[in-house]
Order: C-alpha cells, then sequence, then structure tokens
C-alpha cells in the first residue's frame, strides 16, 4: 500500500545551523506534499506545502524540494532558532476521488541554544 | 481554537468499556477524519468521512465506530474490541475542494489511557 518513510527520527542542531528532513513516497499518483509541525502538547499544523508541478518553494526561513523521478521531497530549515524544536511530519496526497494523508513517521527537531 | 474542537482532553477507559471521543468542527468542512497518533509512528488513519451519512475504514479501524450524522460531528467510539487503546487521538477536517481540501485542520486531541 501506499507508504511514505520519513528520517532522521531525531535531528538535533546548534541555534544558527540549518536542518535537512528528508521523506520518500512510494505511490506515484501523489501530487501533493505538505508538511505538519507538532509543538510539544500542541494540535499538529500546516507550515508548508509544494504541488507536483512544482520542484521548490521557500517561505522566510523554510523550504522545500520534491525530486519526483526519485520520489523524494525534503525539508530545510535555515538559521534555526530555539522555538523550530518540534515533531515535524511529512506527508503526501494523491487525489484518488478524495484526499488521504499518508504521514511519514516524524521527525523530533531539538535546536540547542 | 481554530474551529475544530475535541472533548475530552483526557479520557480513561475502563476493562470492557466503550468510549467516546467528541469532534466538533465550524469551518463547513465536507471531509472529517480520526487519526491515532502513538510515539515514533506518526499519524495512522482510522476512519474518514468525505461526506454527511457516509464515512470509510482507514488503516487500523478495528476496534473503532463512527458516525457522520451532521456536517459539524464526527464522533468516535473506542470499543471494548479495541485492545490497546492507550494513544494521542487528533480529529481533523478539510475542505473538498481541489486546491485547498487537502490541507488538514487539526483539532487538539484527546489522550486516551486505560485504567
Amino acid at each position: 500500500g501506499e507508504n511514505v518513510e520519513q528520517h532522521p527520527s531525531t535531528l538535533s542542531v546548534q541555534e544558527g545551523d540549518s536542518a535537512v528532513i528528508k521523506c520518500t513516497y512510494s505511490d506515484s499518483a501523489s501530487n501533493y506534499f505538505p508538511w505538519y509541525k507538532q509543538e510539544l502538547g500542541k494540535r499538529p499544523q500546516l507550515i508548508i506545502d509544494i504541488r507536483s508541478n512544482v520542484g521548490e518553494k521557500k517561505d522566510q526561513r523554510i523550504a522545500v524540494t520534491l525530486n519526483k523521478t526519485a520520489k523524494h521531497f525534503s525539508l530545510h530549515i535555515t538559521e534555526t532558532q530555539p522555538e523550530d524544536s518540534a515533531v515535524y511530519f511529512c506527508a503526501a496526497i494523491a487525489n484518488t476521488g478524495g484526499f488521504k494523508t499518508i504521514f511519514g513517521a516524524g521527525t523530533r527537531l531539538f535546536v540547542k541554544a | 481554537d481554530g474551529g475544530i474542537t475535541q472533548s475530552p482532553k483526557y479520557l480513561f477507559r475502563k476493562e470492557g468499556q466503550n468510549v467516546t471521543l467528541s469532534c466538533e468542527q465550524n469551518l463547513n468542512h465536507d471531509a472529517m477524519y480520526w487519526y491515532r497518533q502513538d510515539p515514533g509512528q506518526g499519524l495512522r488513519l482510522i476512519y474518514y468521512s468525505q461526506i454527511v451519512n457516509d464515512f470509510q475504514k482507514g488503516d487500523i479501524a478495528e476496534g473503532y465506530s463512527v458516525s457522520r450524522e451532521k456536517k459539524e460531528s464526527f464522533p468516535l467510539t473506542v470499543t471494548s474490541a479495541q485492545k490497546n487503546p492507550t494513544a494521542f487521538y487528533l480529529c481533523a477536517s478539510s475542505a473538498k475542494n481541489r486546491g485547498s481540501g487537502e490541507k488538514l485542520f487539526f483539532g487538539s486531541g484527546t489522550q486516551l489511557s486505560v485504567l
């Protein structure tokens, strides 16, 4: 069935460094790739997304890249800050008459001050 | 709270007991979802509904039941058949139209524990 693999499961960086989280999806019909951030004890919230007709998207310190051929997509956070510490989930969705979101297992990011 | 409300925040279940988790949204979204979150396993889909009076099983539906009698409400019942119910349960909703329907809006979650 559909599957999204996410790596690493835990990532620790120094404040100001960059962080990269990578995901791989299996369903070639996937055409929408959102990233959700979940702070401790809070609900997941969408932080950035990308569609299959775009290779890269940037929003201030965060960016997402997509390689459709390799079925890879990545989240890049530059100039990390302590408030970036959270669990990040990638996801893939195929519009097959409905929207079924398949999530990765999550990456716990620690930003050390 | 972003228009989607879950209650209660914490819930305890005794062995053999059915419990119901509430999810209400005022975003006028057609689709609603229930996810289970276990540490290290991400979000797994339990049930989803794209329209009133209709719902489909997700990847881990066994031991759970839902209803969708109103557009605003999508309650989840954890039955006694669910042998390992301890988890964080998240409800979500989304619009139906392409271009925005893929984006999920989450409730604040219910932590269910077994006594």
